[in-house]
């Protein structure tokens, strides 16, 4: 069982938006401004897409967006495009046990 | 351009040993915290291991201790994962990462893996 939760799967078509959500504690999640969100496709490296909650690296697309709401973080993408389709996962700091710690993983289905 | 290159998995019996490592290039390597995270079969990824700079911290998963040690060579530019006592449960693709420090922590780069299989 993850530290973080997240849903299995969530799907939208085209140009719709979706959010992800990744429910922790106030020991991770709710204590810090310290959640980052990675994209996965299967076989290649995991990206970075947002840091510190709402903080997106330069080159990521603004169509990604972060924030956070007590013990929840989310992560918003807007105009879903094809390339969409993958694996997301959340992580934080967290003060009480293994001190780094990511989601479940959710997959994205782009219909 | 950061890369990140692993290399050592492969196939091993229950109960052997292996050295993964990872080739570092296109950064100030010396200034970087550094990190394995893995990801089984089917599963999620997981943070295992991570350490300092100059080596004198480390930090591991609580379901790895004892088996698992991280270490660094920042004149090879280069950071390791021994991993001894393998169980079935330890197959997976281990990730090699780059940790950005700022105010906060964290992955910024990963490499794209090596699979690591635990059979007999």
């Amino acid at each position: 069982q993850s530290a973080l939760t997240q849903p299995a799967s969530v799907s939208g078509s085209p140009g719709q938006s979706i959010t992800i959500s990744c429910t922790g504690t106030s020991s991770d999640v709710g204590g810090y401004n310290y959640v980052s969100w990675y994209q996965h496709h299967p076989g290649k490296a995991p990206k970075l897409l947002i840091y510190e909650v709402s903080n997106r690296p330069s080159g990521v697309s603004n169509r990604f967006s972060g924030s956070k709401s007590g013990n929840t973080a989310s992560l918003t993408i807007s105009g879903l495009q094809a390339e969409d389709e993958a694996d997301y996962y959340c992580n934080s700091y967290r003060t009480s046990g293994t001190p780094w710690v990511f989601g479940g993983g959710t997959k994205l289905t782009v219909l | 351009e950061v890369q990140l290159v692993e290399s050592g998995g492969g196939l091993v019996q229950p109960g052997g040993s292996l050295r993964l490592s990872c080739a570092a290039s296109g950064f100030s390597f010396s200034s970087h915290w550094m990190t394995w995270v893995r990801q089984a079969p089917g599963k999620g990824l997981e943070w295992v291991a991570n350490i300092k700079q100059d080596g004198s911290e480390k930090y591991y998963v609580d379901s790895v201790k004892g088996r698992l040690t991280i270490s660094r060579d920042n004149a090879k530019n280069s950071v390791y994962l021994q991993i001894d006592s393998l169980r079935v449960e330890d197959t997976a693709v281990y990730y090699c990462a780059r940790y950005y420090c700022g105010s906060n922590c964290y992955i910024d780069y990963w490499g794209q893996g090596t699979l690591v299989t635990v059979s007999s």
